[in-house]
């Protein structure tokens, strides 16, 4: 079974430092991770994903994700935060001896307040 | 290029009644998931539908059920509404052989159950 656990349900930051939102993983399986985003009333917006490729993934708007198998984490950053990032995020694991596309698992969510 | 459509954006019904939920899934997508995020959680995995079939389920009791059209659209039908079942319901689509690397989410359904 898969399961995501996101340490900080909320991070403020001041606009233009650096932001860290933290996600430790469990899985059976050779997991995909994912970060989402979801602004207030809006749908999940894909940030990144990590498919067994390289370890250090790059996504949308400069945010970058690190997957370290031995502390089995996912932890997103950003070198400088801008007010538009201030959001819902959610890290999520996916996994399994189904082929295909298969359900994905979320966390509670990390919610980023940016402080001008 | 059309992502994934949801339709109603809101709805409000009582407690017993009966609800249906709809979703278009983006151009060349052929399986769609659902999930329902209740206030302040993360989404939860109802089901997953392909060829028609559900495919798989998450815990979700029976008065939760689904079907899928032959043109890929799916709906979510909610009967014996609960107050906990007011949530936002997310549709999901995906293309089966990009495996897991494809999602598309919609903008959801706002349920409230009074």
């Amino acid at each position: 079974a898969q399961s995501v656990t996101q340490l900080d349900s909320h991070v403020s930051v001041s606009e233009g430092t650096p932001v860290l939102l933290r996600c430790n993983y469990s899985s059976s399986y050779s997991p995909s991770l994912f970060w989402y985003v979801q602004h207030p009333n809006k749908g999940l917006q894909l940030l990144l994903k990590y498919t067994s490729a390289a370890t250090l993934v790059k996504g949308i708007n400069g945010f970058e994700a690190e997957f370290k198998k031995s502390e089995t984490s996912f932890h997103l950053t950003k070198p400088s935060a801008h007010m538009s990032d201030a959001a819902e995020y959610f890290c999520v694991v996916t996994g399994g001896r189904i082929q295909g596309a298969q359900k994905l698992v979320f966390g509670q969510g990390t919610r980023l307040t940016i402080n001008p | 290029d059309a992502g994934v459509t949801q339709s109603p954006t809101h709805l409000i019904k009582t407690r017993g009644q009966q609800v249906t939920l709809r979703c278009s899934p983006k151009s060349g997508h052929d399986t769609v998931s659902w999930y329902q995020q209740a206030l302040g959680q993360g989404p939860q995995f109802i089901f997953q539908y392909y060829e028609e079939e559900e495919r798989q389920r998450g815990n979700f009791p029976d008065r939760f059920s689904g079907h899928q059209f032959p043109n890929y659209s799916s709906e979510l039908n909610v009967n014996a509404l609960l107050l906990g079942d007011s949530a936002l319901y997310l549709c999901a689509s995906s293309f089966i052989g990009q495996g897991n690397y494809g999602y598309t989410f919609g903008s959801g359904t706002r349920l409230t159950v009074v």
